[in-house]
């Protein structure tokens, strides 16, 4: 079956660009999840969705970072006016419970975001 | 910020050998993950150890949970070269109806062939 997808796989962007990163979660799956990796680090959570609701944006490193879910399966991160401190790679993750720390999260292969 | 912290942070072994790999942790938790991750690819999960659980098995693969030492162990028996990879383990953070993982920075094995 399907696993997470992410698109693009890479991304070039010059400062002060905005980005749109897509997220395709296993279908059903509740919870999603965006993460932030650095190069050398492990992943950063970002922010949370159950279905279209999100619950916990407290990773968010600034207002420039905006993430939605409108209906429920699908998800983009954007990040406006990008700054060469957001390159890294952000990975997708879901998870078919509500309570997803009581299940594994499956994770997309990433889009690695280069900002010049 | 981090809330795991992986132990060594690179490991090389012949393989064949054991690979045991280590983690500790801050806070209380309800759960504590390992997940692997090939260069350049998403992150795979291993495996998921309850706080009230204090050993698990899949396959060639152990986890141990300390809660009083606040730390875990993972082992791997007889490697082999396709486990050469990262090694992450994560944490959740479980408030009300919220959850996330905190993974810690992750261990590079090498498994020689």
């Amino acid at each position: 079956g399907a696993g997470v997808s992410q698109s693009p796989r890479y991304k070039v962007a010059k400062r002060g660009q905005d980005v749109a990163l897509r997220c395709d979660p296993i279908s059903g799956h509740v919870s999603l999840f965006w993460y932030q990796q650095a190069l050398g680090q492990g992943p950063e959570f970002l922010t949370y969705f159950q279905n279209e609701a999100q619950l916990d944006k407290s990773g968010l490193p600034s207002d420039r970072f905006f993430a939605e879910r409108p209906e429920g399966s699908v998800s983009t991160l954007k990040i406006q006016r990008t700054q060469q401190e957001d390159s890294a790679v952000y990975l997708c993750a879901s998870s078919l419970e509500r309570l997803a720390v009581y299940n594994e999260q499956f994770f997309g292969p990433g889009t690695r975001l280069t900002v010049l | 910020s981090q809330q795991g912290e992986e132990d060594p942070q690179a490991l090389s072994i012949q393989e064949g050998e054991n690979a045991t790999m280590n983690c500790s942790y801050k806070t209380s938790i309800n759960n504590l993950q390992w997940y692997r991750q090939n260069s350049g690819r998403g992150l795979v999960h291993l495996i998921l150890i309850r706080s009230n659980e204090r050993e698990k098995h899949s396959g060639r693969l152990r986890v141990t949970l300390d809660t009083s030492k606040k730390s875990s162990s993972l082992l791997i028996t007889a490697s082999r070269a396709a486990d050469t990879a990262s090694y992450f383990c994560a944490t959740d953070a479980l408030t009300g109806a919220n959850s996330k993982l905190t993974f810690g920075k992750g261990i590079t094995l090498s498994v020689r062939p």
